[in-house]
């Protein structure tokens, strides 16, 4: 079946140290996304890509980083200078008719940092 | 502002309606959007609706969009306890296809 796969689920690291989250989609879908939801709170748009070895930054991408080698992965790196990094991270994607093509979501990746 | 605002909760009595509003500001927005999340999950897509129509129906979901008004609503028949969920609105907005304008979603609950 077609879909969003993000590992892993749960995920541990202490202050200081870098973490890669990662996002795999075989949905052959050009653009990719990268959110991160706080509790009561909407979805805040933290990068993008919409083609390979391009992407955009978002309105929360400090602290973060991204790389777009291949069409099928998106991962996501949590840097040490991200201020607040514990979260709940979802991955997205959309395809080629992006006018009329929603989001499709991952399960997320739940990030604890102490 | 640029926000797309629901409110925060809605307690509803099994077998009711359940009815989610939201309004948004752009409006210019093409596509308009309603995801469900349920605990530790990823988000659903449950329904769409194109800016120039006013109403969608899909099974128990209705769906109207006052354009006027920049609000959108999200009415739920027959609400059931798998309904409980969180229900984000969003909008994409014309002026920037690659994003999506998300709400701060409402946490629906059921009594019984």
């Amino acid at each position: 079946d077609g879909g969003i796969t993000q590992s892993p689920k749960y995920l541990f690291r202490k202050e200081g140290q870098n973490v890669t989250l990662s996002c795999e989609q075989n949905l052959n879908h050009d653009a990719m996304y990268w959110y991160r939801q706080d509790p009561g709170q909407g979805l805040r748009l933290i990068y993008y890509s919409q083609i390979v070895n391009d992407f955009q930054k978002g309105d929360i991408a400090e602290g973060y980083s991204v790389s777009r080698e291949k069409k099928e992965s998106f991962p996501l790196t949590v840097t040490s200078a991200q201020k607040n990094p514990t979260a709940f991270y979802l991955c997205a994607s959309t395809g080629e008719d992006r006018n009329n093509s929603p989001l499709h979501f991952g399960n997320g990746t739940r990030l604890t940092v102490t | 502002g640029e926000d797309v605002e629901q409110s925060l909760f809605l307690s509803v009595r099994e077998g009711d309606s359940s009815v989610i509003n939201c309004t948004y500001t752009d409006s210019s927005s093409t596509y308009l959007y309603w995801y469900k999340q349920e605990p530790g999950a990823g988000l659903q897509l449950l329904t769409y609706i194109f800016s120039n129509m006013d109403m969608k129906q899909d099974q128990r979901l209705t769906v109207l969009l006052n354009k006027k008004d920049k609000h959108l609503s999200l009415r739920i028949a027959d609400t059931q306890t798998g309904d409980s969920a969180i229900y984000f609105c969003a909008e994409k907005r014309h002026s920037s296809a690659s994003k999506i304008i998300f709400g701060s979603g409402t946490r629906l609950s059921i009594r019984p």
